[in-house]
């Protein structure tokens, strides 16, 4: 079945610095690819996503890009803000088949 | 647009009793489903619907009951709550697709004592 793996969190940073987040996945078929993002008290909102190989998603500042061949979609921003802190989500589906999410990353960014 | 709405924000139930979690969402998606948060442990499905009259069951659907009647509505129920039941609980709701986005309500936190 569908399943995905992030990095164990929590990470903290400063602000400015690069960050990285690991997803890796697997899936039956051709999955569409997701980040989604929870701030403190919040549910889920959608950061980014990718539907094919080699796409890139972006938004925020965050970039994403869906790599077939290592199975992966890793997170990435070059600079850190402390308003970036939150619980980053991993997701994939295939098909109509609903959401799997990964554990979910917790990042704390300090001024 | 309200989106996904959740009632209630916070609950906490004693051992045995039962409740039911309200979604609604003014989207008109087919899609809805009930994921719950463990802490650290990510989102699992519990039941998601494709559209009215049909359900199904996710990833941990024991000790819960669910019905889609209407295109708006996807009540959760919970029987007989168990201390394994304490989480915070998200529905979503999104259209059929490649790559469609599923939006979430504000979720519902669950203690049972």
């Amino acid at each position: 079945g569908n399943s995905v793996t992030q990095m164990e969190g929590p990470v903290t940073l400063s602000e400015e610095a690069f960050l990285t987040i690991n997803c890796t996945y697997t899936a039956t078929g051709y999955p569409s690819l997701f980040w989604y993002v929870q701030y403190p008290g919040e549910g889920l909102q959608l950061l980014l996503k990718a539907t094919k190989a080699d796409d890139k998603g972006s938004n925020k500042g965050f970039e994403a890009t869906y790599r077939k061949e290592t199975t992966s979609f890793h997170l990435e921003k070059g600079s850190v803000q402390v308003s970036d802190s939150a619980v980053y989500f991993c997701a994939l589906n295939s098909g109509n088949t609903p959401l799997v999410f990964g554990k979910g990353t917790r990042l704390s960014v300090i001024a | 647009n309200a989106g996904v709405t959740q009632t209630p924000k916070f609950r906490i139930l004693k051992i045995g009793q039962s409740m039911t979690l309200q979604c609604t969402q003014d989207m008109n998606h087919n899609y809805m489903y009930w994921y719950r948060q463990d802490p650290g442990m990510g989102l699992k499905l519990i039941y998601y619907s494709v559209g009215a009259g049909i359900t199904d069951k996710g990833e941990v659907p024991n000790g819960y009951n669910v019905s889609r009647s209407t295109t708006e509505d996807f009540p959760l129920r919970l029987e007989l709550a168990a201390p394994s039941q304490t989480s915070v609980y998200f529905c979503a709701s999104s259209n059929p697709g490649e790559g469609t986005e599923a939006f979430f309500g504000q979720g519902t936190r669950l203690t049972v004592v």
